[in-house]
């Protein structure tokens, strides 16, 4: 079975600076990895994607994540912080189902915190 | 182009009533898949249901949960005699059988309904 570790609780950064949120997977197929963002009281945001291709994936809001195969990792990263960046993320896997439509499985979401 | 649509979003229930929740997917999607969020934890996969069709419910609890998808209409998840600790946010997400494109294997969500069990 499929998994994924966030391996933060909370992660700080002050606006300006850069971040990161980490997240590592274990699958026994090709992964696809994805992450979302919510807000408090609301949905999930799909932010980005990892399929196939280039390991460095460009999401919404000026993220993106770098997938990295030999350490297993899909880290979430954004050159410069906003405050409005305040949420938590989930990183998500695909299960290895047939077809294009399969379960997500979820880590336990990174609380994010951006200072002025 | 509407997104993902959750009713009710608030839904307040005794103990020993039943809740449903209902979900219409994106135009054009065919796949729905039903989560639940415990309070402070990740989401957790329930059911994934095509029209008329239930095609994964590994995460569903084995008694009083049922959902359906029928040809016409919403996804509908149904919490019989509900207990305390089924107070929770319910989400929907749904995806298309697109195969190619930028949106393929990507779930949308909706806003979620929150249950609470008095």
């Amino acid at each position: 079975a499929q998994s994924v570790a966030q391996p933060e609780d909370q992660v700080k950064v002050a606006e300006g600076n850069p971040l990161t949120v980490k997240c590592t997977y274990s699958v026994s197929g090709n992964p696809y990895l994805f992450w979302y963002v919510q807000y408090p009281n609301r949905g999930l945001q799909f932010l980005l994607k990892y399929i196939t291709g280039d390991n460095l994936v460009k999401g919404s809001y000026g993220f993106e994540a770098e997938f990295n195969k030999s350490q297993t990792s899909f880290h979430l990263k954004k050159p410069s912080a906003l405050v409005s960046d305040s949420a938590l993320y989930f990183c998500a896997v695909r299960d290895t189902g047939t077809g294009t439509a399969s379960k997500l499985t979820f880590g336990t979401g990174t609380r994010l915190q951006v200072t002025l | 182009n509407a997104g993902v649509m959750q009713n009710p979003r608030h839904l307040v229930r005794r103990r020993g009533q039943e809740a449903r929740l209902r979900c219409s997917p994106m135009k054009g999607h065919s796949h729905v898949y039903w989560y639940r969020q415990l309070p402070e934890e990740g989401l957790k996969f329930m059911v994934y249901l095509q029209k008329e069709n239930i095609i994964d419910e590994s995460g569903m609890p084995k008694e009083r949960f049922s959902a359906e998808f029928p040809k016409e209409g919403p996804s509908i998840l149904r919490i019989q005699q509900v207990v305390r600790g089924d107070s929770a946010a319910y989400f929907c997400a749904s995806s298309s059988t697109w195969t190619s494109g930028t949106r393929t294997y990507t779930q949308y969500f909706g806003p979620g309904t929150r249950l609470t069990v008095l």
